[in-house]
């Protein structure tokens, strides 16, 4: 089956820090890539939608200068939160899609449990 | 406004049986989904409902009513590893997926 990984799998960074967190489609092509992420009892809250060598395009109130999304190859994307703080401390998610085939099955990462002191 | 709706959460007795509830209201439907995930996990691929009806898959079964807005996921044999949150998420009309915030299942032996 398809696999997704990602880059940390826990990170602790001090505030005003910044972080990236890798996600890499290993066995597949992926033309989309979701970032997502999940606070403690709560549901996944989708960030941004990337598509490979085109800008990211960011769900209402999730700041763009602040998450920073790069989808450079179709088996690479990027997140990086900049100058983060406390209440950025979240369980971020990425997951992918090919173009073809189960188009309605996204494949996902096993998170980055990311801590802002 | 896109809405799911699923039990916050659910007690159930090893090798019982659970059905766990999922409603929905969104702009268009493109099939629901279930996952499944465990705590400090990623969600895992169980179940896609694009027509009405029974989908059957081992141990767990998914139906969809796409005229009730209505979906529930069937667990049959519960064992202790099914301890887990479940989620409902639904494709609406931009193909984008909409979660409900998910149903903590709590296996007691």
């Amino acid at each position: 089956g398809a696999v997704v990984s990602q880059h940390p799998s826990r990170v602790i960074c001090k505030s005003g820090t910044s972080v990236k967190i890798e996600c890499r489609s290993l066995d597949f092509q992926a033309t989309t890539m979701f970032w997502y992420r999940q606070f403690p009892k709560q549901s996944l809250m989708l960030m941004a939608t990337s598509n490979e060598g085109s800008k990211a395009t960011y769900e209402q109130g999730v700041e763009k200068d602040k998450f920073l999304i790069n989808h450079a190859s179709l088996t690479l994307s990027t997140l990086t939160v900049t100058s983060a703080h406390p209440e950025d401390s979240s369980f971020y998610i990425c997951s992918a899609k090919t173009g073809t085939g189960d188009y309605y099955e996204q494949y996902f990462g096993p998170g980055t449990r990311l801590t802002v002191t | 406004g896109q809405n799911i709706d699923q039990p916050t959460e659910m007690t159930a007795t090893e090798g019982a049986i659970v059905q766990i509830n999922c409603t929905y209201q969104t702009s268009g439907f493109n099939g629901l989904f279930w996952y499944q995930q465990h705590a400090g996990e990623a969600p895992t691929f169980l179940s896609y409902n694009v027509l009405d009806g029974l989908e059957e898959k081992g141990r767990f079964s998914s139906f969809l009513s796409r005229s009730k807005g209505y979906s529930y996921l069937l667990l049959k044999e519960l064992q202790m590893k099914d301890s887990a949150s479940y989620l409902c998420a639904v494709m609406d009309s931009n193909y984008q997926l909409i979660w409900g915030a998910g149903t903590k299942l709590i296996i007691k032996p």
